[in-house]
């Protein structure tokens, strides 16, 4: 298996644009998360799906950031408009329901400058 | 909500020295406890993962930890560091409640090897 890709690896962009970023779970993976890891806030969960569905996104900054999941292979994480505080490492990551404690598949993550 | 508290964020050792990455947990007792490893840039990938079903959980690469209730520890060991162990590693937990399928990730140890 190709393992949970992510696209772009790196983006640079300036304020105010609208970034999108990408993600490919493993095939037949029924959960998809995102989370973001600074210096400063260390990793934290932005939101995550099951079978397509947000189940919870407490972790989402603001309003500035949205998440979808059309499908079972493909989601997004939307920022508009960009910040530099924006600026970090923005992982996703798949799993399979099982009986709970589930191994998170990360994908390489995609590297975030706001300028 | 669980939480892992994680002492130490950089821990250096000689190659052959013992290694000990230290992870305390939140009062309650978790179901689950997982070990992740970051190399350079790259995403996050499972080392072990304690699940009850045994105290002292193997992992890859050597690793071992062993789960303490009375402590609520979650220890990182292993008995002879090789230069390729040099990486961060995350202590995390599932989340609890709505969001129990995600996991709360401590804030890392960065493990330095020293030739």
């Amino acid at each position: 298996d190709a393992g949970v890709i992510q696209s772009p690896r790196h983006e640079v962009t300036e304020m105010g644009q609208e970034v999108t970023l990408r993600c490919k779970p493993i095939s037949g993976h029924d959960y998809l998360f995102w989370y973001r890891q600074t210096m400063m806030r260390g990793l934290e969960l932005l939101i995550y799906f099951n079978n397509n569905v947000p189940i919870d996104d407490s972790g989402m900054p603001e309003d500035r950031f949205s998440a979808k999941m059309p499908n079972a292979s493909f989601s997004t994480l939307k920022i508009q408009p960009s910040e530099p505080r924006d600026s970090a490492v923005y992982f996703c990551a798949s799993s399979l329901t099982g009986g709970g404690g589930e191994t998170q598949y990360f994908g390489p993550g995609t590297r975030l400058l706001v300028l | 909500a669980q939480s892992v508290t994680q002492l130490g964020s950089h821990v250096s050792v000689s190659e052959g020295a013992l290694v000990l990455l230290r992870c305390n947990y939140s009062s309650s007792v978790p179901p689950y406890l997982f070990w992740y490893v970051q190399y350079p840039n790259q995403g996050l990938q499972l080392l072990l993962k304690y699940t009850s079903a045994a105290t002292l959980v193997k992992g890859i690469n050597g690793f071992e930890a062993e789960f303490k209730k009375s402590e609520t520890s979650f220890h990182l060991t292993k008995p002879s560091a090789h230069m390729s162990d040099a990486a961060e590693y995350f202590c995390a937990v599932p989340k609890g409640g709505t969001g129990r399928r995600a996991l709360t990730f401590g804030s890392g140890t960065r493990l330095q090897v020293q030739p």
